[in-house]
């Protein structure tokens, strides 16, 4: 089944304590990015890639990082979470070329 | 920098309505617009895609229209049933090129009741 993927999909953590959510596509595209969908701001864009070695900022990048090694994989790390990044996060996949994009579930993250 | 709005905010209407939920965008050199639908606490569902070129999209009791010029798609759910209630939303890809990241609307939250 072609998907995206997300782990976890809950995580309550502590104010500084490093975390990485991890995001897989199984449709071999090559455009990935991160989403945080908080009340009231909608869905922002956090980080894009637009091929593997290949990534750039989005809209809210502040205090997060990504890396794509693998065409499948892209992880989102929070070096140090903050209270402030408690959100609903989102991983998206294209193929590019005008297609849709396809979301993964989400993962919910608490940051106390 | 490309603004999206989606109204109305809420909507509750019957079961076997037929109901229109707009979407407006502030920048029309969009390369396309894409509908969701979000369930609570869930992921987002891609339920049609429109390209800039494209007028309207079909799928099933679900059609979506493109004005770029005037800035406006609308999604049209043909009689609406309970399991329609979510959130729709809808996202544009501006500039030209085909990647690039979604802007989103706030969304529209929508109960269909029995």
């Amino acid at each position: 089944e072609a998907q995206v993927t997300q782990n976890p999909r809950y995580l309550i953590t502590v104010t500084g304590k490093k975390l990485t959510v991890t995001c897989s596509q199984n449709m071999n595209h090559e455009y990935m990015s991160w989403y945080r969908q908080d009340p009231g701001l909608g869905l922002r864009q956090i980080y894009y890639s637009m091929n593997v070695e290949v990534t750039d900022k989005g809209d809210v990048p502040e205090g997060y990082k990504v890396s794509r090694k693998e065409k499948r994989n892209f992880p989102l790390i929070l070096e140090s979470p903050s209270p402030n990044q408690t959100s609903l996060y989102f991983c998206a996949s294209t193929p590019g070329g005008g297609n849709e994009q396809f979301f993964g579930p989400g993962t919910r993250l608490t940051v106390l | 920098k490309q603004e999206v709005t989606q109204i109305p905010a809420a909507l509750s209407v019957p079961e076997g309505e037929n109901l229109v939920l707009n979407c407006s965008f502030t920048d029309s050199a969009i390369y396309n617009l894409q509908w969701f639908r979000q369930d609570p606490g869930k992921g987002l569902t891609s339920l049609l895609l429109i390209q800039s070129s494209q007028r309207e999209q079909t799928s099933g009791r679900l059609n979506a229209s493109l004005d770029k010029s005037s800035g406006r798609s609308t999604l049209y759910i043909a009689a609406s049933q309970p399991g329609d209630s979510a959130t729709y939303l809808c996202a544009v890809i501006t500039g030209g090129t085909s990647y690039g990241k979604l802007t989103f609307g706030q969304g529209t939250i929508l109960t269909v009741h029995p």
